[in-house]
């Protein structure tokens, strides 16, 4: 199982330029989600979905899109980058029945300029 | 609403000494917390978890926790660091119940060990 992987690891973006962050699972959660990561912030909840089709507004929603098409795969989009989108971005996966219990990928760390 | 407060932006620590890293939340529902930890340029990794039962908690390489709920404290402790053992700790919280997927994060702390 290769569990959560992100593509890309690194992307440096000009400001109004737009960019789709890939998160695929192979454990067949049902829970997929994207945080971003600041300094002294810690994890904030973007968006989330419970299900293929399925999405929902987390915490700090403005500025990002989200798709889930395939249970497997959960697209992060900016449509116009912004410099405050500069940040570390995180997707993380549960099953329903233990939704708790998050397995998290290795990161995209995102610089828009 | 839930919310969590980690007192200590960075922890340093020689080895072998033992560590605490503290971690404070509020609710007003019973909750589930969690530590997790993360590995220089690497993701999140669960370490240890409070649902229910026993308060005292342990993880797989010697960290525990301990639930208390008067002091509405979850702290991580562990009796001799390792140098592996620098990473950034988080801890989260959630509504107990099962009733939401929505996991609230500390700050984090930055635990530095030093040879």
């Amino acid at each position: 199982n290769a569990g959560v992987t992100q593509t890309p690891k690194f992307r440096v973006l000009k400001t109004g330029q737009s960019m789709t962050l890939l998160c695929a699972q192979d454990m067949n959660h049902e829970y997929m989600y994207w945080y971003r990561q600041d300094p002294g912030m810690g994890l904030r909840l973007i968006h989330y979905s419970v299900g293929e089709g399925t999405t929902a507004k987390g915490e700090v929603p403005d500025g990002y899109n989200v798709s889930r098409l395939k249970k497997q795969n959960f697209l992060l989009g900016l449509e116009s980058a912004a410099p405050s989108q500069t940040s570390v971005y995180f997707c993380a996966s549960s099953l329903r029945d233990r939704r708790n219990e998050q397995f998290f990928g290795p990161g995209t760390r995102l610089t828009v300029l | 609403a839930q919310s969590v407060t980690q007192l200590d932006s960075q922890v340093p620590v020689f080895e072998e000494a033992p560590v605490e890293l503290r971690c404070n939340y509020s609710s007003s529902v019973s909750v589930y917390l969690f530590w997790y930890v993360q590995y220089p340029n690497q993701g999140l990794q669960l370490l240890l978890k409070y649902l229910s039962g026993s308060t005292l908690v342990e993880s797989i390489n010697g960290f525990e926790a301990e639930f208390n709920k008067s002091q509405t404290s979850f702290h991580l402790r562990k009796p001799s660091v390792h140098i592996s053992d620098t990473a950034e700790y988080f801890c989260a919280v959630t509504r107990g119940g099962g009733a939401t997927n929505k996991l609230i994060f500390g700050t984090g702390t930055l635990l530095a060990v030093q040879p």
